[in-house]
């Protein structure tokens, strides 16, 4: 069965750093395409950042373009995305999703997500 | 970023049938069909139900389908069941490589 499994977020001030993890099992991890998506409380979904299996190609929304950056270690089945100068409006249940395919493709199944709080 | 609009509600009956519109431009929704839908119930995760317009993923009930005139893409959901109220959204696949969701739309089933 395919899991993927968020760490923990966080309470972050503005300005400030957080970096998640999304752990993956189940499936080949190098063999596809990660996501990351967010939604803030009571609002839909934006598309955040991708990267591709290998992690060469990477690619990201212009509301985070500069702040976030997206990786991945496939020896260690795990997505990242660091975010830098967060601002309050980063505030957001961030979901880790696997792509049906190694680039451009849907993202099939999702995380239970984590929840970032930027507030001082 | 493109500006998808679905209707903030729509309402149905047990048995019934409901459509759910997502309406874009020539950029997104137009520009492919490369259109996908989820279905997310409160405080979970959302679920892809629909991709490549009308396309099933393994395990989605065959009453969800979906198809696309020009610029807008369409939802369907046949019988309607309890467990379909829920939040939906529309998922194009846009210009520079990246996707854009619609606002989101609550099924209230009656």
């Amino acid at each position: 069965e395919v899991q993927l499994l968020e760490s923990e977020g966080g309470l972050v001030q503005p300005g400030g750093s957080l970096r998640l993890s999304c752990a993956a099992s189940g499936f080949t991890f190098s063999n596809y395409a990660m996501t990351w998506v967010r939604q803030a409380a009571g609002k839909g979904l934006e598309w955040v950042s991708a990267i591709s299996g290998n992690g060469d190609t990477t690619i990201y929304a212009d509301s985070v373009k500069g702040r976030f950056t997206i990786s991945r270690d496939n020896s260690k089945n795990t997505l990242y995305l660091q975010m830098n100068s967060l601002r309050a409006e980063d505030t957001a249940v961030y979901y880790c999703a696997k792509d049906q395919y190694n680039w451009n493709s849907i993202m099939d199944v999702w995380g239970k997500g984590t929840t970032v709080t930027v507030s001082s | 970023q493109s500006a998808l609009t679905q209707p903030a509600s729509v309402s149905g009956s047990p048995g019934q049938s409901i459509t759910i519109s997502c309406i874009g431009s020539s950029s997104d929704v137009g520009a492919n069909d490369y259109v996908s839908w989820f279905q997310q119930h409160p405080g979970k995760a959302p679920k892809l139900i629909l991709y490549d317009v009308s396309h099933r993923p393994s395990g989605v009930s065959f009453r969800f389908s979906g198809s696309k005139s020009g610029n807008t893409a369409s939802l369907t959901i046949s019988g309607l069941q309890a467990e379909d109220e829920a939040d939906y959204f529309c998922c194009p696949f846009i210009t520079g490589n990246t996707w854009v969701f619609g606002g989101g739309t609550k099924l209230t089933v009656l």
